[in-house]
């Protein structure tokens, strides 16, 4: 069964200080991976996916993923972090005969 | 404009009482998807639908209903045996519902507030 994870809860990063994101997944072939962002009291807004390709992934926002398979990681990025940052972001794995699977999500604080 | 819309975005229930909560989409999309949301659990699937008159129970089907009559829409009835439905609501919808394909990216919807009396 496909399953993610992403270990940390919650991250505090100051603003213009670069971030990442991290998300693990397990699945048995190569995934379809995304990345979703959700602002309080909002629904998800898709960020960026992969399906094949080119590793490193670019998205909306400024933000970028890279699927490492060796390390089956799909980590999320941001060279310079705004306030307007700070929201939920959740990462999710499809690709099989199951439906897509989301991670718990991890919140990111932003500091002056 | 296309999208997926929502309603009502806040939604109060009585004790033995049936809610129903509306979702609509006009990006002519064949599958459709609804989700409860509590916090320290991301999303976890309730029912799925990849074509009219179809749809698939998910991992936590009981307590609720689905219809899907119409294309653009997929009604959640969040019904009286459900005894924890405080939560927040998602609907979302994808090219297509098949396992395994990129057509079935996910977009979502603003989300329906549910609390109970």
């Amino acid at each position: 069964a496909q399953s993610v994870t992403q270990p940390d809860i919650h991250i505090t990063v100051s603003e213009g200080a670069s971030l990442e994101l991290r998300c693990n997944y397990s699945y048995g072939a190569t995934p379809y991976l995304f990345w979703y962002v959700q602002s309080p009291g909002q629904g998800l807004q898709l960020l960026l996916k992969y399906f094949s390709g080119d590793t490193l992934v670019q998205g909306i926002k400024g933000f970028e993923a890279e699927f490492k398979r060796s390390q089956s990681s799909f980590n999320l990025r941001k060279p310079s972090v705004h306030w307007s940052d700070a929201a939920e972001y959740f990462c999710a794995v499809g690709g099989g005969y199951q439906k897509v699977t989301f991670g718990i999500g991890t919140k990111l604080q932003v500091i002056p | 404009d296309g999208g997926i819309t929502q309603s009502p975005k806040y939604l109060f229930r009585k004790e033995g009482q049936n809610v129903t909560l509306s979702c609509e989409q006009n990006l002519n999309h064949d599958a459709m998807y609804w989700y409860r949301q509590d916090p320290g659990q991301g999303l976890r699937l309730i029912y799925y639908s990849q074509i009219v008159n179809d749809f698939q129970k998910g991992d936590i089907a009981e307590g609720y209903s689905v219809s899907r009559e119409k294309k653009e829409s997929f009604p959640l009835t969040v019904t009286s045996a459900q005894k924890n439905p405080t939560a927040f609501y998602l609907c979302a919808s994808s090219i297509d519902g098949r396992p395994g394909s990129p057509q079935e990216t996910q977009y979502f919807g603003p989300g329906t507030r549910l609390l109970v009396l």
